[in-house]
């Protein structure tokens, strides 16, 4: 099915530094949202977007709706270890509760 | 908030055998819940879409004869892998639709299903 462009595929950081990774749609999407995936686990939501330009934090974590509505991106500043994991990208062009579309994550190692 | 269980957390069955996989939203009514079956290193592929009392809507490619899926409450979906083959193994995971949260969807936890 249709996925996602996210970037990059994987990230090998420092502890403390910042992360940032992104997604585009070849389509116009109404909602973009940023799971995060631990080993064995399934995704846990981390932030939600639903207007273009809309830039929202969670704690540490920042995400923005790209005004195009075709793009959007996660930051995470001063990283820890137990940011490891794999983030992805997920939007859904339909109104809520319509099937989502995931991007193919990005996998990031955060060394102390 | 937003807790959605999954049961087994694994399972090893043997080949031609059927597993039952359940799915449960446990503080909030889902009308809606989604099943998807992820491989290693690999996103989320979205199965089937289970609605409360009616027939789920399949994706292209996936048998609804072999993914038997059944919403028999607004709490419950379970998904059932009919004679199971060693190509059925994978991360199956669930998400329900939460309308306390936007309707936006809540994961469960994956059940790791290997066929022998």
């Amino acid at each position: 099915g249709q996925q996602l462009n996210q970037s990059p595929q994987s990230m090998f950081i420092q502890e403390g530094e910042d992360v940032s990774m992104n997604c585009t749609s070849s389509s116009i999407f109404n909602t973009w949202l940023w799971y995060k995936q631990d080993p064995g686990e399934g995704p846990v939501l981390l932030i939600a977007l639903y207007k273009a330009g809309e830039l929202t934090s969670n704690g540490r974590l920042t995400a923005q709706f790209g005004i195009t509505r075709k793009d959007s991106f996660l930051n995470i500043s001063a990283s820890i270890p137990s940011d490891v994991g794999i983030y992805f990208c997920a939007g859904r062009e339909d109104q809520a509760g319509t099937a989502l579309i995931f991007g193919k994550g990005t996998t990031l190692s955060v060394s102390s | 908030g937003a807790v959605v269980s999954q049961h087994p957390s694994w399972v090893i069955c043997k080949s031609g055998t059927s597993v039952k996989i359940e799915c449960r939203s446990l503080d909030f009514q889902a009308t809606t819940m989604f099943w998807y079956r992820q491989f290693p290193k690999q996103s989320l592929m979205l199965m089937a879409t289970s609605n409360e009392g009616s027939k789920a809507t399949y994706e292209q490619g996936v048998e609804k004869d072999k993914f038997l899926i059944n919403h028999a409450s607004l709490t419950l979906s379970t998904l059932t892998v009919t004679s199971a083959h060693p190509e059925d193994s994978s991360f199956y995971i669930c998400s329900a639709r939460n309308p306390l949260a936007g309707d936006e969807q809540y994961f469960g936890p994956g059940t790791r299903l290997t066929v022998t």
